[in-house]
């Protein structure tokens, strides 16, 4: 089955340590997103990559960047993590940016820091 | 900007009885509507969607019709089973300025079903 795919699903990580999450398509989609998701609250759009146009949310702390190889592979990498990066991270896909394209989610990288 | 809102939660409910979950929303131009649901500890799946006036969109039981005139998309299902027991998100997607669309989340409400 075509699907987005996240790995870890769980990550642990210390305090100021470097750390990247995963995520694979087989969707062959254009654009992948990443979301933060705190605990009982909706995801946050971190940003997004239209092939390999970069797209950052204005309010995205630098700590957070990404980087798309290719077309199936993105990856979200944090650079210091803080106690308050601990989070849900989605990763999503879809098949272009109109209005009436699905966004599909991929099962999530829940990440702890210690 | 767009917003989108939808009652809290947590929702009840004992088996098989009927759910309804408001949803209403804010945007400029002609979005598209969305219910996800999420199950613990896991990504959001899509469950249904509509992208015009008077679309129904359903799926696994669940219906939402899109209400331009209310702007509203309230989810509704007959018969709920424990296994629908989830945090349900509305959400839509409407063009920006800046030439494309992004998804705008409601909060979310949690459903709870008991045997």
């Amino acid at each position: 089955d075509a699907m987005v795919i996240q790995n870890p699903r769980y990550q642990v990580t210390q305090f100021g340590k470097p750390v990247t999450l995963s995520c694979s398509q087989t969707l062959n989609h254009n654009v992948m997103y990443w979301y933060q998701q705190k605990s009982s609250q909706a995801p946050k759009l971190l940003f997004h990559y239209y092939d390999k146009d970069f797209n950052n949310e204005a309010d995205t702390p630098d700590n957070f960047q990404s980087r798309r190889p290719n077309t199936s592979f993105c990856f979200l990498d944090i650079r210091s993590p803080g106690l308050g990066d601990a989070a849900m991270y989605l990763c999503a896909t879809s098949r272009d940016l109109e209005s009436w394209d699905t966004q599909y989610f991929g099962p999530g990288t829940r990440l702890t820091v210690l | 900007g767009d917003s989108v809102t939808q009652m809290e939660g947590p929702v009840t409910l004992s088996e098989e009885a009927f759910l309804t979950i408001n949803c209403t929303y804010t945007a400029t131009g002609y979005p598209s509507l969305f219910w996800y649901v999420q199950y613990p500890g896991e990504g959001l799946q899509l469950l249904l969607k509509a992208t015009k006036a008077d679309d129904k969109g359903s799926n696994k039981g669940f219906e939402a019709t899109y209400r331009k005139e209310t702007t509203s998309f309230h989810l509704e299902k007959g018969s709920v089973q424990v296994s629908d027991s989830a945090v349900y998100f509305c959400a839509l997607t409407a063009p920006r300025g800046s030439g494309y669309s992004t998804l705008t989340f409601g909060k979310g409400t949690m459903l709870l079903v008991s045997p």
